[in-house]
């Protein structure tokens, strides 16, 4: 059981372009969410999905989209990137979004904007 | 507004017990988290309050004031490994998770 994998591990991306950060879960959790971690600031929530087809805005939305179209993958999309966009971005999965769910966490894409 | 507060950074020696402290205020309350996350890696849970008090888990405890807008990690018989960072969560009252910026934990031997 892998739990949740993202893609890719790293990547380093010219100013303009577009680019998909690929998540994927296998625990058949029914939540999913992006964070992006930055240094001296907490996790920050970019977007969040209740259940698949539904997806909901974060504290840091702008300059992101997400899809749900099945339970298992959560795609995050930079549309035209910026150097402010650079940071660690986590995903992560909780069976649901009522008190006490643990989130699950994937192992994040380092991501730099030049 | 929504705000975790806890310290950047705190030292402790292998074998002794540390205490990390954790205040907050969000909008409604759903429960506080403490997760750990070792350098370069991904965040893991360690526990969850949602009611006043303890709770123990092996060497790692958790303890809650909903009163006070309060919590701490107590941390015994440290080991070299727990070197990390100890990140306090609040769950408001969307059941989303407003994050404070982590404290980081050095053992020295």
């Amino acid at each position: 059981i892998a739990g949740i994998t993202q893609a890719p591990t790293s990547q380093i991306l010219a100013a303009g372009r577009r680019m998909t950060l690929r998540c994927t879960q296998d625990m058949r959790h029914n939540a999913m969410y992006w964070y992006r971690q930055d240094l001296g600031l907490g996790l920050r929530l970019i977007h969040y999905s209740n259940t698949a087809g539904t997806t909901g805005k974060g504290e840091v939305p702008d300059g992101y989209s997400v899809s749900r179209a099945n339970t298992d993958d959560f795609p995050l999309t930079l549309a035209s990137a910026v150097p402010s966009q650079t940071s660690v971005y986590f995903c992560a999965s909780s069976d649901s979004t009522d008190r006490g769910n643990e989130q699950f966490f994937g192992p994040g894409t380092r991501l730099t904007v030049l | 507004g929504q705000n975790i507060d806890q310290p950047t950074e705190m030292t402790a020696t292998e074998g002794a017990i540390v205490q990390i402290n954790c205040t907050y205020q969000t909008s409604g309350f759903n429960g506080l988290f403490w997760y750990q996350q070792h350098a370069g890696e991904a965040p893991t849970f360690l526990s969850y309050n949602v009611l006043d008090g303890l709770e123990e888990k092996g060497r790692f405890s958790s303890f809650l004031s909903r009163s006070k807008g309060y919590s701490y990690l107590l941390l015994k018989e440290l080991q070299m490994k727990d070197s990390a960072s100890y990140l306090c969560a609040g769950m408001d009252s969307n059941y989303q998770l407003i994050w404070g910026a982590g404290t980081k934990l050095i053992i020295k031997p």
